[in-house]
């Protein structure tokens, strides 16, 4: 079974346009996030989620905004997509760090995006 | 910032070897975890180590923590050529809202075990 699942795996797609990146969670986590890994392999976070709540929002730009219909998705929704936004987002889930934290991370396979 | 920065970028080793990386970081953690990544996949949980430990065990993984400079490392000991990855550590603070826990990763050592 998978823990941490995305869709799609590629995205191609033109500047300008809007696209979206669905993440789900199987492992009753609390705690979601999102990072992007540019093409050097650095790998930075962009947000997270604890039960629907955002509680991290590193400096993103504001065309990048995450929803989070219920504590098992978090979904990426990027507008006017532009090439710099070409890289690989993963998706991530965690037990929320309370009493006996702090936990580990769980990654999904990642999203290719790349926009020509 | 607190980010991860892996030393070597890259080792290149031969298999049976045992593969040592560096990791320093700038800020108080609270604890400092490592990743593995596969070409192509997502980055798997090796160990976490807690600000309050220097050295844990998890099979052939050995990590040491120096949080007086600030430092830590991963020994892989007897390796194989299924442990061809990138590593990455990546220190960790627990901010005060809900206990979220967020990890700044690096560029990661990418290994290579040559049979």
């Amino acid at each position: 079974d998978t823990a941490v699942s995305q869709t799609p795996k590629y995205l191609v797609t033109q500047m300008g346009n809007d696209k979206s990146i669905k993440c789900e969670q199987n492992l009753g986590h609390d705690t979601m996030y999102w990072y992007k890994q540019d093409s050097k392999k650095f790998l930075k976070i962009m947000f997270s989620y604890n039960n629907k709540e955002l509680i991290i929002n590193e400096t993103v730009p504001n065309r990048f905004s995450p929803k989070s219909p219920d504590k098992a998705h978090l979904n990426l929704h990027i507008n006017s997509l532009e090439l710099g936004d070409s890289a690989v987002y993963f998706c991530a889930s965690s037990q929320v760090s309370r009493a006996g934290g702090p936990y580990e991370q769980y990654f999904g396979p990642g999203t290719r995006l790349t926009v020509t | 910032s607190q980010q991860g920065e892996e030393d070597p970028q890259a080792l290149s080793i031969q298999e049976g070897e045992n593969a040592t990386m560096n990791c320093s970081y700038k800020t108080s953690i609270n604890n400092l975890q490592w990743y593995r990544q596969n070409s192509g996949r997502g980055l798997v949980h090796l160990i976490l180590i807690r600000s309050n430990e220097r050295e844990k065990h998890s099979g052939r993984l050995r990590v040491t923590l120096d949080t007086s400079k600030k430092s830590s490392s991963l020994l892989i000991t007897a390796s194989r050529a299924a442990d061809t990855a990138s590593y990455f550590c990546a220190p960790g603070i627990i901010a005060p809202i809900q206990g979220a826990q967020k990890l700044v990763f690096g560029q990661g050592t990418r290994l290579t075990i040559n049979p």
